[in-house]
């Protein structure tokens, strides 16, 4: 069962574009992460969120945990062709001793 | 600070072999991940081991198998290799139980 799912699943945008990926679940994290991935490489992190309500900036990334720890977005200001790639949330529920992850957001920013 | 390592990066086998796959964490981790990712999908929880002991799997059939080592390295195999077992396998650490994980490169297994 997939816990983690995140939208949209594609979005192709033009540089400049402002854009916000979700990653939604009906359980309770202790703590989120963001990861990018390229093609052919491993996902490397991006952020960590822990508290309900943070938010965090990375530059012109805005990650935010929700109050209640279930959900999770990234918004993008100013999107740029490195921007490129797969956007993946990821974290574990009290319990499960897996880490999982969400079903990914494949972004494209065009030049 | 060395990173997560992986070996071999590229790995090709015919089906009904079996590959062995190798992981390095990074210096203090404990806790080691294996993931699963076919092409274009999303990473499928494979193993966790943390402290020497395998603390969880996915639904990952039996032959798919690993240990940790003494050092926290860890190998994972995988038996009877099957043409869908083709992927990218990557490897994660992480100094404790659900914390941040980071990631090697992957091993890119092509089974034909």
């Amino acid at each position: 069962t997939q816990l983690l799912e995140q939208s949209p699943q594609f979005l192709s945008i033009q540089e400049g574009e402002n854009l916000t990926v979700y990653c939604n679940s009906s359980s309770v994290f202790s703590s989120l992460q963001w990861y990018r991935q390229e093609p052919g490489e491993g996902p490397v992190l991006l952020v960590t969120v822990v508290t309900g309500g943070e938010v965090k900036k990375l530059k012109r990334l805005t990650f935010q945990f929700g109050d209640a720890r279930k959900d999770s977005s990234l918004h993008i200001t100013a999107a740029q062709p490195g921007d490129t790639g797969l956007y993946l949330c990821a974290g574990s529920t009290s319990g499960t001793y897996k880490y999982i992850f969400g079903t990914g957001t494949r972004l494209k920013v065009l030049a | 600070e060395a990173g997560v390592t992986q070996s071999p990066t590229h790995l090709i086998k015919t089906r009904g072999q079996q590959a062995t796959l190798r992981c390095s964490p990074i210096s203090g981790h404990t806790s080691v991940y294996w993931y699963q990712q076919a092409l274009g999908l999303g990473l499928q929880f494979l193993l966790w081991y943390d402290e020497g002991e395998e603390r969880n799997r996915g639904n990952f059939p039996p032959r798919f198998s690993g240990r940790q080592f003494p050092n926290y390295s860890s190998e994972l195999n995988v038996n009877a290799l099957e043409l869908e077992d083709s992927a990218l396998y990557l490897c994660a650490s992480s100094p404790g139980r659900h914390t941040e994980a980071f990631f090697g490169q992957g091993t890119r297994l092509t089974v034909v």
